[in-house]
């Protein structure tokens, strides 16, 4: 079936400079996206969402892009800090009815932040 | 207010041997739902439920069986565990809200490591 995937699996930034997550999806029915956080031995934490009909949503030091012409995503983090090393997910799902909570994750990139 | 809560955070079994992963929230969430989590296969939905009393399969349900008959609790019962089975497992919960374009927020517990031998 489709899947959702990530370029890079691996991202090693300082202190302080921008970070830029990537994914790419391959099913074009996806109309939501969604980016997990996860720490060691914890469990995903939501970070960012956006829908199909957006290009772009900013939240708190975090940017979310999306580009439906090459099924691409994006999380972009300001200042990154060394609290933000972790793993990040995008995840998607098709939308409505029967696929309601039906998330598709990505293999996950990790992000290392040296001070 | 403690969220997700999933019980036992480790566990070893034999294989053939039976148990129940245990998966709480006081959010009054309709929604709940189990994934479990490989190295280098992201999350992979097993089971959800939408309410009390319904429950449908996920991505990978064969060997994993569930029940709803709380809005608050959704178990995990594995009746044969397999070292296939070997994994994280994340019990997740969200409200209905958002439902018609499939849009729902997670919430995670903190997982539950079990290991079968």
């Amino acid at each position: 079936g489709e899947s959702v995937g990530l370029h890079l699996p691996t991202l090693s930034v300082q202190e302080g400079d921008n970070s830029i997550i990537n994914c790419a999806y391959s099913n074009s029915a996806s109309d939501y996206f969604i980016w997990y956080k996860q720490e060691s031995g914890k469990g995903p934490q939501f970070i960012i969402d956006i829908r199909s009909n957006m290009d772009k949503r900013q939240g708190q030091r975090v940017t979310v892009l999306l580009n439906k012409t090459v099924k691409h995503l994006s999380l972009q983090i300001a200042a990154t800090q060394p609290g933000d090393s972790a793993v990040y997910f995008c995840a998607e799902n098709r939308g409505g009815g029967t696929s309601y909570g039906k998330l598709t994750f990505g293999q996950g990139t990790i992000l290392t932040v040296h001070p | 207010n403690a969220g997700v809560t999933q019980t036992p955070k480790f566990q070893v079994l034999k294989t053939g041997q039976s148990m129940t992963l245990q998966c709480a929230q006081d959010m009054n969430h309709e929604y709940m739902s189990w994934y479990r989590q490989d190295p280098g296969m992201g999350l992979r939905l097993i089971h959800y439920s939408v309410g009390a009393g319904i429950t449908d399969q996920g991505e990978v349900p064969n060997g994993y069986n569930v029940s709803r008959s709380t809005t608050e609790d959704f178990p995990l019962r594995l009746l044969s565990a397999a070292p296939s089975q070997t994994s994280v497992y994340f019990c997740a919960s969200s409200r209905l809200q958002g439902r018609a374009t499939g849009a729902n927020v997670l919430t995670f517990g903190a997982g539950s490591r079990l290991t079968v031998l």
